[in-house]
């Protein structure tokens, strides 16, 4: 069955950097765009950035534009957001997700069960 | 960009029909999908493309789309029904292609 895992949160410092990662499995993963998803404490569901299935057209949020890189390893069947110049706002459980669509569209079917970063002194 | 509100809040006794809203403009052009996220947990996609479950998913949970508001419904509500409920679309021409209401609380009395 499909399976994403995260890794990588963790506690970092203001300003400091961090990457994550998303590992899958059961499906074909080089067919699908992959998104990063966030929820703050006490906060709705945010989307931060979505790779296409080669990795070659990527879209990101203004909040975190400029700031966050997403990538992708095919033959890892991986997808990464480095996370650098991080604040507090950015405190958060981190989701990868994808759609059955395999696009960019259609319902999240799939989610990690999410990765905690703390931005904090 | 486009956007999706909800209201914060709704409140059902169990065994009663439970209805939330989302606002956006014409969403009716727009396919609109729905999520359970009970806290600690990764979200759960309870309803797709408007209308349709996703398998696994109670026939208790419905949803529909016309002009302004898309409504998602949960007939016969169940205390284990209580989370946050969120919609979501997609706006893929636009500067932010992934757009998610703010979320409603359904508090089973």
């Amino acid at each position: 069955q499909v399976q994403l895992v995260e890794s990588g949160g963790g506690l970092v410092k203001p300003g400091g950097s961090l990457r994550l990662s998303c590992a899958a499995s059961g499906f074909t993963f080089s067919e699908y765009y992959m998104s990063w998803i966030r929820q703050a404490p006490g906060k709705g569901l945010e989307w931060i950035s979505y790779i296409s299935s080669t990795g070659s057209y990527r879209s990101y949020a203004d909040s975190v534009k400029g700031r966050f890189t997403i990538s992708r390893d095919n033959a890892k069947n991986s997808v990464y957001l480095q996370m650098n110049s991080l604040g507090a706002e950015d405190t958060a459980v981190y989701y990868c997700a994808t759609s059955d669509y395999g696009g960019n569209a259609g319902g999240f079917d799939y989610w990690g069960q999410g990765t905690l970063v703390t931005v904090s002194s | 960009s486009y956007v999706l509100t909800q209201p914060p809040s709704v409140s059902v006794a169990p065994g009663q029909t439970a209805t939330i809203a989302c606002g956006g403009n014409n969403i009716e052009s727009k396919s609109v999908h729905w999520y359970q996220k009970k806290p600690g947990q990764a979200p759960v996609l309870v309803v797709y493309d408007d209308s349709d479950r996703p398998s696994g998913i109670p026939e208790r949970f419905s949803g529909s789309n016309s002009g302004n508001t898309a409504t998602l419904t949960i007939s016969r509500v169940e205390a284990g029904d209580e989370a946050d409920y969120y919609c979501h679309v997609w706006d893929t021409y636009s500067d932010l292609p992934v757009v998610f209401g703010g979320g409603t609380k359904l508090t089973v009395l």
